[in-house]
């Protein structure tokens, strides 16, 4: 069975820095290309980042958070990660891990349960 | 970036009712269309991809059509499971993008 477990999230000052982790089991981790899309209170679903397979490491980011987010992947640990930098009060939010349905096609089959990042000033 | 759509923003409803909720894309977007199912406090569920392949496990009350800017997600008998916040997603290019959501709520 799929799962996806996020972790690392947290309270956080305006400007500090934050690294969350994805944890996946059940599936060939290496053969999928990965996401984090997160959610403000009350609000919509914000897709924000994207990794592909480890073949080309290609990354994608929302204008949101360029520049100031990295995702990165670690197919021996079955890993991923989303480094936040230069954290603002609009990053607040449940950050969700998602799965592709199939490499390079950005659509989630399969979701973490979301990590809460809150961040103060 | 392309803009997704969503009509109505909420709406009420019974068990047993058939219920359509409408998602525009500010562009063609092919059948490049996904839809999710998200109840509070909870991930979001893939219901639909490719704008109307059922996807694995989905009973087979919902039903996805449309084609370029113009898609449906339907619920043709809802049922007390079904009230939650729907999505639609677009595939066709980066960054993808969600619409506003729709609630369907219990009449």
């Amino acid at each position: 069975e799929v799962h996806l477990v996020e972790s690392g999230g947290g309270l956080v000052q305006s400007g500090g820095s934050l690294t969350l982790s994805c944890a996946a089991s059940g599936f060939t981790f290496r053969s999928y290309s990965m996401n984090w899309v997160r959610q403000a209170p009350g609000k919509g679903l914000e897709w924000i980042s994207y990794i592909s397979i480890s073949g080309s490491k290609t990354t994608y980011y929302a204008n949101s958070v360029k520049g100031r987010f990295t995702i990165s992947r670690d197919d021996a640990r079955n890993s991923l990660y989303l480094q936040m930098n230069s954290l603002r009060d609009e990053d607040t939010a449940v950050y969700y891990c998602a799965r592709d349905r199939l490499p390079a096609v950005i659509h989630f089959d399969y979701w973490g349960q979301g990590v809460p990042v809150t961040v103060s000033s | 970036d392309i803009q997704m759509t969503q009509s109505p923003s909420s709406l009420s409803a019974s068990v047993r009712d058939r219920v359509t909720i409408t998602c525009r894309a500010s562009q063609s977007i092919s059948s490049d269309l996904n839809w999710y199912q998200q109840k509070p406090g909870r991930a979001p569920k893939l219901l639909i991809y490719g704008a109307s392949t059922l996807q694995s496990g989905v009973p087979s009350r919902f039903s996805g059509s449309g084609s370029g800017t113009y898609f449906t997600l339907t619920i043709s008998s809802l049922q007390p499971e079904d009230f939650a916040t729907y999505y639609c997603q677009q595939s066709y290019t980066t960054p993808p993008t969600f619409g506003g959501g729709t609630k369907v709520e219990i009449q």
